[in-house]
């Protein structure tokens, strides 16, 4: 079936340094994936989302990139600050459904 | 936030109560969705309406009941629970019927005892 998986399950990194969160999906007609930020005891909230016809996408210090070849795809924090803590999740979206299939979840702890 | 409201935020109940959650979106959008969240597990779609109209249904006990009464509201109704059915409950909001993004409300925390 299908399905999406997500690492680390957990990354802790210093204040000012970069992270990169990978998921890998497996259904091939997936065409959008949006990535959701959480904090604790909060909502999923989209910070970034990129579609299949695209590679990468920017938004300030957040990139995500796709690899439809390699049916994987990545998002980048750079320059973290510790309000970037927080669970982060990707999906995948086939494009003739409203189903997202999310991965299990990076919890992120950017220590200052 | 007003965007997706949930209430109550907090139930615990016991497993012979029958218990509602709602949802509102103040979106205009016309999907919704119902999706539990267990820790250490991916986030689980169990319903999605799409106009009012369920359009899917991911195998979820029939102790879970939907009802869409319009485009803006949704529930859950519970019933005979399982304590392994104590988790965070969020419902979610699109535009269109395959809407790409999805709000999210902010939780029903819901413990069975």
């Amino acid at each position: 079936g299908e399905n999406v998986e997500q690492h680390p399950s957990t990354l802790s990194v210093q204040e000012g340094d970069s992270a990169v969160i990978k998921c890998t999906y497996s259904d091939s007609a997936s065409n959008y994936f949006p990535w959701y930020k959480q904090e604790l005891g909060k909502r999923p909230q989209l910070i970034i989302d990129i579609r299949s016809n695209v590679g990468e996408k920017k938004d300030q210090r957040i990139a995500v990139t796709l690899n439809k070849t390699a049916k994987h795809f990545s998002l980048h924090i750079t320059e973290t600050q510790p309000e970037d803590s927080a669970v982060y999740f990707c999906a995948a979206k086939r494009g003739a459904t409203n189903k997202l299939i999310f991965g299990t979840g990076t919890l992120l702890a950017v220590q200052p | 936030e007003t965007g997706v409201t949930q209430t109550p935020r907090h139930l615990v109940m016991g497993m012979t109560n029958k218990k509602s959650l709602k949802c509102e979106q103040h979106l205009g959008h016309n999907a919704m969705y119902w999706y539990k969240q267990s820790a250490k597990k991916p986030l689980e779609l169990m319903f999605v309406y799409s106009l009012e109209e369920r359009v899917e249904n991911n195998s979820v006990p029939s102790r879970f009941s939907p009802e869409c009464p319009n485009s803006s509201h949704l529930f859950l109704h519970l019933h005979t629970l399982q304590p392994e059915d104590s988790a965070l409950y969020l419902c979610a909001s699109s535009q269109g019927d395959r809407g790409r993004t999805q709000y999210f409300g902010p939780g029903t925390r819901l413990t069975v005892l």
